[in-house]
């Protein structure tokens, strides 16, 4: 998974409840981005960042916030979770200067009850 | 609304045969073109990445794509049963924020 990880690998919540996603790269790349994977959807940008305190929206960022102090660390918040946001998250990253290639993380699948 | 088109299949091919998959994309500034390999519950893998109109090949795979169409094709030869997968076709979106938009995915079946 090309020095990436992601934390937790499962979780179960309620709805209501925050939940944070962590995501760590050991390959010093600027580039990281947080998808969701759901049956039909494919994978759809949540945010990305383009390098520490960078960060941007996607195309189905309501109800998450992400934050980037670090350059290996990216954390994905679901600030109160909902049932609609049950899935599969995977984190992504990107080397400048490799055009827009990217690897992923193992993800992390999120049950909202 | 950018958009990357897959059929969804099933691709149900024996082993040993060719198979073909297929992309549709709507941005013609769209310059980089990347096939990923999914297996289920796992994490997509980049396979290939083609930026030149034509054919570009690697081992078994090969990768084709046709600016004019906006089409970019992915063929897996002598095709074997771990080749069993869905494989997304991704697009760069052309802006200044270096994202792959993804189609749904192909699911090829591989029958011994």
């Amino acid at each position: 998974d090309a020095g990436i990880t992601q934390s937790p690998r499962h979780k179960v919540t309620e709805t209501g409840t925050p939940v944070t996603l962590r995501c760590h790269q050991t390959e010093n790349h600027r580039y990281m981005y947080w998808y969701r994977q759901d049956p039909g959807h494919g994978l759809r940008l949540i945010h990305y960042s383009y390098g520490v305190k960078d960060t941007d929206k996607g195309e189905v960022s309501d109800g998450y916030s992400v934050s980037r102090s670090k350059t290996e660390d990216f954390l994905l918040t679901l600030e109160s979770a909902t049932s609609s946001q049950t899935s599969v998250y995977f984190c992504a990253i990107s080397e400048q200067g490799y055009q827009e290639t990217q690897y992923f993380g193992p993800g992390t699948r999120l049950l909202v009850l | 609304q950018k958009e990357v088109e897959q059929n969804s299949g099933p691709l149900s091919v024996p082993e040993g045969a060719i198979a073909s998959l297929n992309c549709t994309y709507s941005d013609r500034g769209s310059q980089s073109f990347f096939w990923y390999r999914q297996y289920s519950g796992k994490s997509p893998e980049l396979i290939m990445f083609i930026y030149s109109n034509g054919d570009k090949e690697d081992g078994r795979f090969t990768a084709q794509l046709n600016k004019a169409s906006q089409y970019v094709s992915l063929l897996i030869r002598d095709s074997q049963p771990s080749d069993s997968a869905t494989y997304l076709c991704a697009v760069n979106e052309n802006t200044g924020r270096r994202a792959l938009t993804f189609g749904s995915g192909t699911r090829l079946q591989v029958q011994p």
